[in-house]
């Protein structure tokens, strides 16, 4: 089992739309979370770091059940400049290495 | 301020040559980390450099990947002998500080696509 999972999508939504991404993780020492989106043929780029229960950063949301052990990403009012892929990114302070998941790919329709 | 260079952006190189990847993380930034994301995969770490010494080396796929970080900043990562399943993007990052968690997020280079034919 992969340390942390997302479904690889695709997820076509209409532009203006609401749209959820989950993430779990297996790993208990992943203490702090990333979301990063990753355009095509281009690097990731940091989008919200989520390390208490939540983080909001205009139409962004990310929150963080420990007990569920995993991570949601909202996006409200949703752009065509937001399709890219999402990646979730666990972090260990111990080893303080990033751990990726495979991303979810959105896709804004007009 | 400047982000994370990387040099080459692409290199194409033939089966059994060695190549130099180079990285320029954000000034002032101590840690950096070395990761490769082949076609439609997921990143994989390779190595990370706190300073000039690296702790965590446990990433490296064979002892043909080497790297070092000298002066604090820039860092060579070294593939001897390429095969062709080195064929990737190799993504550099640097973070701050790695331990505090106001300065811990990792902010990537532009990646050098290598091509072994």
């Amino acid at each position: 089992r992969k340390e942390v999972e997302q479904d690889p999508g695709p997820f076509n939504v209409p532009e203006g739309a609401t749209v959820a991404f989950n993430c779990t993780y297996s790993n208990s020492a992943s203490q702090s979370f990333f979301w990063y989106r990753q355009d095509c043929r281009k690097e990731p780029k940091l989008l919200m770091s989520v390390y208490s229960s939540g983080n909001e950063d205009g139409r962004f949301t990310a929150q963080l059940n420990r007990a569920s052990q995993y991570i949601s990403l909202l996006i409200r009012d949703s752009k065509l400049s937001d399709s890219a892929t999402y990646l979730c990114v666990g972090y260990n302070f111990g080893n303080e290495k990033l751990t990726f998941g495979t991303g979810t790919r959105l896709t804004i329709i007009p | 301020g400047a982000g994370v260079s990387q040099s080459p952006s692409n290199k194409v190189t033939e089966k059994g040559k060695d190549v130099e990847l180079r990285c320029d993380p954000i000034s002032g930034h101590t840690a950096l980390y070395w990761y490769r994301q082949s076609l439609g995969q997921g990143l994989e770490f390779l190595i990370y450099f706190q300073g000039n010494s690296a702790p965590d080396k446990s990433g490296l796929p064979s002892d043909r990947f080497s790297a070092e970080r000298t002066g604090g900043s820039v860092s060579t990562l070294t593939i001897q002998r390429t095969q062709q399943e080195d064929s990737a993007v190799y993504l550099c990052a640097s973070s701050l500080n790695p331990k505090e968690l106001s300065s811990y997020e990792q902010y990537f280079g532009p990646g050098t696509r290598l091509t072994v034919t």
